[in-house]
């Protein structure tokens, strides 16, 4: 059974820091998605990443892939309080007929001036 | 294009009570998931289909949930009857395939059984 751990859960930092949270799963899976959820809102779609090695940016996040390490990191580069919100990882998981999305329990940011 | 529309948005019931949360995915989107998100947790899939069709239902609590989704379009999700566990945000999502196509989530129904 595939369970995906994410690291820390919650992080509170200040404005112009640098930090990383981090993703691990169990078991073998080639896509990772990272979202964010804001208080009260649905989830949106950061990054999908697709292959061992996978970097993406947006903005002043980062998220990296390492499929052999099983391990994602989501990382921010001077945060902002706009970026704010609960993260989400989510790994494929294609132990059922089609492939399902197991997520993470989430990291709460709170970016503080 | 519009997204994926969930009714109502919020909803207070009793315990023993039933509830049904209704669904409208993005047009052309063939895959639809349930979710079910409890407060400071990720979602966790309950049901998906393909088109008319469950492809994975294995962590639906079929004694008294129960969902549908009959021309392939809409879905709706029943709870009968609530308990109070099953108080949570309700999320819909869809995608164009089952597997690896991106999913897009609607607003979510929230729920309190009280």
């Amino acid at each position: 059974e595939l369970k995906v751990e994410q690291n820390p859960l919650f992080l509170s930092m200040q404005e112009g820091k640098n930090y990383t949270i981090y993703c691990n799963y169990s078991t073998t899976s080639d896509r990772l998605y990272w979202y964010r959820q804001d208080p009260g809102k649905s989830l949106e779609s950061l990054f999908v990443l697709l292959s061992n090695g996978a970097v993406k940016q947006e903005g002043r996040l980062m998220a990296s892939l390492d499929t052999k390490a099983r391990l994602s990191t989501l990382h921010i580069t001077a945060a902002v309080h706009d970026l704010s919100a609960t993260y989400f990882c989510a790994v494929m998981n294609y132990g059922g007929s089609q492939g399902n999305l197991i997520f993470g329990k989430g990291t709460k940011l709170s970016v503080k001036p | 294009e519009a997204g994926v529309a969930q009714s109502p948005r919020y909803k207070i019931i009793e315990k023993r009570q039933s509830v049904a949360f209704w669904c409208n995915p993005i047009s052309g989107h063939a895959t639809l998931y349930w979710y079910q998100q409890i407060l400071g947790q990720g979602p966790k899939l309950l049901i998906q289909f393909q088109n008319n069709g469950v492809v994975d239902d294995s962590q639906l609590p079929k004694d008294r949930f129960s969902a549908e989704r009959l021309k392939g379009v809409d879905s709706t999700l029943k709870i009968q009857p609530a308990k109070l566990e099953d108080s949570a945000v309700y999320l819909c999502a869809s995608s164009f395939g089952g597997g690896s196509y991106e999913q897009y989530f609607g607003p979510g129904t929230r729920l309190t059984v009280t």
